[in-house]
């Protein structure tokens, strides 16, 4: 167990609707990340929260926005699904805002677009 | 951008053989970390590890920075080692790093 913890496990939602996953980091730790695994594009970076504010963006789509709240934990929000959205989204958190600590995993969401 | 580049795509053991698993990155990096995703796809931690050596049990992990590479070994190997292997290393693009995964190493151990 990473201690990072994430709801929901699993989530099988339409085309057009959007969902809210969230994530819990660690004890301590400022730092959270969200990253995509998808089977084409494989594990991708999104975005990266560090103490409530937004330190890196990666790959992600505009449709997708995130944000880390007061009290530590983030949410990922993804609107207007399409098919290739269905992937596992997991969430990592870690000490320092630089990345260069070990950053640990959550056990991910499942995401099911139809 | 940085390259990482895992050999080999995949690895089929029997059970209690010993295996190399290779990571090369195309440039320096200042996080390097190996993960163990489970048939279940969760993503465990492994090693930190941007340069030297370390070893947990069975597994062993050298990174050698100044050639751009990294090395997991894997000793007797046993069935719950299955899955996929990434290494990931930090890239600094822009103003903050951000983890860079490999395609990974699916190795099956058969009993």
């Amino acid at each position: 167990d990473s201690g990072v913890t994430q709801t929901p496990k699993h989530l099988i939602t339409a085309t057009g609707q959007r969902v809210t996953l969230r994530c819990s980091p660690r004890s301590g730790d400022l730092s959270v990340y969200w990253y995509q695994q998808s089977l084409d594009q494989g594990l991708q970076f999104l975005i990266h929260y560090y103490n409530g504010e937004e330190r890196a963006k990666g790959n992600i789509l505009e449709r997708f926005s995130a944000q880390q709240f007061p009290d530590l934990h983030s949410e990922l929000n993804l609107s207007s699904l399409e098919l290739g959205d269905s992937a596992l989204y997991f969430c990592a958190s870690s000490v320092q805002s630089s990345g260069t600590d070990t950053q640990y995993f959550g056990p991910g969401t499942r995401l099911t677009v139809l | 951008g940085i390259q990482v580049e895992q050999s080999p795509p995949d690895l089929i053991l029997q059970e209690g053989a010993n295996s190399t698993l290779r990571c090369n990155f195309s440039d320096s990096v200042n996080n390097l970390q190996w993960f163990h995703q489970n048939p279940w796809g969760q993503l465990i931690n492994l090693f930190y590890i941007p340069s030297g050596t370390k070893q947990n049990g069975r597994l062993s992990a050298t990174t050698v920075a100044t050639e751009r590479y990294s090395l997991l070994y894997i000793s007797s190997s046993q069935t719950t080692d299955s899955g996929v292997y990434f290494c990931a290393v930090l890239y600094y693009g822009g103003s903050q790093g951000n983890l860079i995964f490999g395609k990974g190493t699916k190795l099956s151990v058969k009993p």
